[in-house]
């Protein structure tokens, strides 16, 4: 166990719908970073988070938004969602400065 | 992009026989990571080797990096059933603020 919890852990979305996605980070961390996995792939960057802002934007288009809370949780959200966002989404913490990320077990995103 | 890219794609070996996993990258490094995940949840760190280390030993587990041909390998020593998952080689780019990038991953299937 990491120590880093997300939710839900699975989750069914039509075309066109928002979600949102919820991470808890490690006790003591101040960095989230979120990734997505499509099915057979390596994990992907979709950004980072540093307390409260965003620090770093890997390929994904703005409908990809996040937030960092006072106490370092986050959300992931997705706006009009397509059928290719379906993946597992995968929230990472750590420490400023320290390079071991720490993941959570990921949300299953389904689009239909 | 997947800046890592593993091989073999899948590997089946014996229990108790030593499993082999190799990963290139293109760009200069801070450091190479290697991660383990279990049928498509978390990930979990398992080593970690700095861009002036050659070799890394964990328990069971060998890294070593040679950064003149951009590639690394793991080794998995006296392989047990339990090792049966999926493996990822992350590099943290220089400068990239913890933004780790994800090769394809490793099928590794131990038999009892």
């Amino acid at each position: 166990e990491t120590g880093v919890t997300q939710s839900p852990t699975h989750l069914i979305k039509t075309r066109g719908q928002q979600v949102t996605l919820r991470c808890s980070s490690q006790s003591g961390h101040n960095t989230v970073s979120w990734y997505q996995q499509a099915l057979g792939q390596g994990p992907q960057f979709i950004f980072q988070y540093y307390r409260e802002e965003e620090n770093g934007r890997g390929n994904f288009p703005p409908r990809f938004s996040g937030l960092q809370f006072p106490n370092y949780s986050s959300e992931l959200n997705v706006n009009a969602l397509e059928l290719d966002d379906s993946a597992l989404y995968l929230c990472a913490s750590t420490s400023a400065g320290k390079d071991t990320q720490y993941f959570g077990p990921g949300t299953r995103l389904t689009v239909l | 992009s997947q800046q890592g890219e593993e091989d073999p794609q899948a590997l089946s070996i014996q229990e108790g026989e030593n499993a082999t996993m190799n990963c290139s990258y293109k760009t200069s490094i801070n450091n190479l990571q290697w991660y383990r995940q279990n049928s498509g949840r978390g990930l979990v760190h398992l080593i970690l080797i700095r861009s002036n280390e050659r070799e890394k030993h964990s328990g069971r587990l060998r890294v070593t990096l040679d950064t003149s041909k951009k590639s690394s390998s793991l080794l998995i020593t006296a392989s047990r059933a339990a090792d049966t998952a999926s493996y990822f080689c992350a590099t943290l780019l220089l400068g990239a603020n913890s933004k780790l990038t994800f090769g394809k991953g490793i099928t590794l299937s131990v038999r009892p």
